[in-house]
């Protein structure tokens, strides 16, 4: 069945610091990526997303590229704020199940970001 | 603004005791979605139902049920309440239009079973 994997965590940043949380999938054809946050005390948002090959998502900063030939889809920032502090969580939704597809998601990872 | 609530952040049950958690949404979407979330496991899905009086089994049914009787709502229900299901429960909808695959997500009840 479909599967992602997201980098082992928690990871800690300075202020300022670039962030990269790396994260693989698999899965039959070819589905669309996510990327979720959950803030504390929250319930999931969704960050960004990729629905073909090469396509790039950007929001609040952060960045990700569906990478098809190595299936990953790692998200980026170049500076981190305190206000990143969250859960983060990859995801992907195959297309087998037409309008009533599910999403897939990975363990997930909390970033938190020092002053 | 899209809104899914969640009738209570906090719960604390017995075990044995039947315990139900609601979910709304005002969105109009015909899918909807229980999932539980664990330190370490990630979200996963328990039942989804993708029209009124439809359901699913996800990955996790065992020891749950759910019911939507109205579009607009969703329930889980845990028959007997168990230790093991002490956990983080998230509802979320989404809109069936194929090009959506986006899923709404409410603030999540924290249960704890005694």
């Amino acid at each position: 069945g479909d599967s992602v994997t997201q980098m082992e965590g928690p990871v800690t940043l300075s202020e300022e610091a670039f962030l990269t949380i790396n994260c693989t999938y698999t899965a039959t054809g070819y589905p669309s990526l996510f990327w979720y946050v959950q803030y504390p005390g929250e319930g999931l948002q969704l960050l960004l997303k990729a629905t073909k090959a090469d396509d790039k998502g950007s929001n609040k900063g952060f960045e990700a590229t569906y990478r098809k030939e190595t299936t990953s889809f790692h998200l980026e920032k170049g500076s981190v704020q305190v206000s990143d502090s969250a859960v983060y969580f990859c995801a992907l939704s195959d297309h087998r199940g037409g309008a009533n597809s599910k999403l897939t998601f990975g363990k997930g990872i909390t970033l938190s970001v020092r002053p | 603004d899209v809104k899914v609530t969640q009738s209570s952040r906090y719960l604390v049950k017995r075990t044995g005791e039947k315990v139900f958690l609601e979910c709304v949404q005002d969105m109009d979407h015909e899918n909807m979605f229980w999932y539980r979330q664990d330190p370490g496991l990630g979200l996963r899905l328990i039942y989804f139902s993708y029209d009124v009086k439809m359901k699913e089994k996800g990955d996790i049914p065992e020891g749950y049920s759910v019911s939507r009787e109205k579009k607009e709502r969703f329930s889980l229900i845990l028959e007997s309440a168990s230790t093991n299901q002490t956990s983080m429960y998230l509802c979320a909808s989404k809109d069936r239009d194929t090009l959506s695959y986006e899923q709404y997500f409410g603030p999540g009840t924290r249960l704890t079973v005694t």
